[in-house]
């Protein structure tokens, strides 16, 4: 099973270069979440949707922008990347986001601005 | 918002001993507190969990506690073993019904030595 697939793995990006990070899950999920994972600061959730078509700000959204045209795909833009989004982002999925939000994880995408 | 604290940092134990993480949390309406371990080069994954009509839950050689009054909750791992070794997470939110939007602890890096 593949569960939930990011590419790519690694990118290094200049300052302004733009870039889109895929986040593509099998399993059927409703929802699905981008977190970004800086050093002594664990786990910050960027965006997140509740469904195909519907995206939503979580607590870092500054900077990127997201789409999920697809119920099985959630796609993190990048319009004019900073040194300060340099970080590992994880893309995430699960079934409910209510009683049972079990986060189903991506292995994660490590991006560096230059 | 939700502000959850995450203690220790780091942690080294002997393998076949006994290891704790404490995290405290911020917002007395917060319901559900997951645990994640994160291997080196891969996504956390969802360990245990404990909801806030329960105050301890166990699986296998895992345990959580949680004391509401106080807002914090623990992570027990006895016996530990070597492939324990891991970064560890905490988390806690509400069941708001429509996404998981969990607050993260920063992790515990737990290395277990022979």
């Amino acid at each position: 099973n593949a569960g939930v697939t990011q590419t790519p793995k690694f990118r290094v990006l200049k300052t302004g270069q733009s870039m889109t990070l895929l986040c593509a899950q099998d399993m059927n999920h409703e929802y699905m979440y981008w977190y970004r994972q800086d050093p002594g600061m664990g786990l910050r959730l960027i965006h997140y949707s509740v469904g195909e078509g519907t995206t939503a700000k979580g607590e870092v959204p500054d900077g990127y922008n997201v789409s999920r045209l697809k119920k099985q795909n959630f796609l993190l833009g990048l319009e004019s990347a900073a040194p300060s989004q340099t970080s590992v982002y994880f893309c995430a999925s699960s079934y409910s986001g209510g009683e049972t939000g079990e986060l189903f994880f991506g292995e994660g995408s490590r991006l560096t601005v230059l | 918002g939700e502000n959850v604290e995450q203690h220790p940092s780091t942690l080294s134990v002997q393998e076949g001993d006994s290891a704790v993480i404490k995290c405290t949390y911020s917002d007395s309406a917060s319901n559900y507190f997951p645990w994640y371990k994160q291997e080196l080069g891969k996504g956390p994954q969802l360990i245990i969990d404990i909801r806030s009509n329960v105050g301890e839950k166990k699986d296998q050689r895992i345990a959580v506690t949680l004391n509401k009054t106080a807002k914090h909750f623990s992570l027990h791992i006895t016996e530990t073993q070597p492939e324990d070794s891991a970064v560890y997470f905490c988390a806690a939110s509400r069941s708001t019904g429509t996404a998981s939007k969990l607050t993260f602890g920063t992790g515990t890096r737990l290395q277990v030595t022979l």
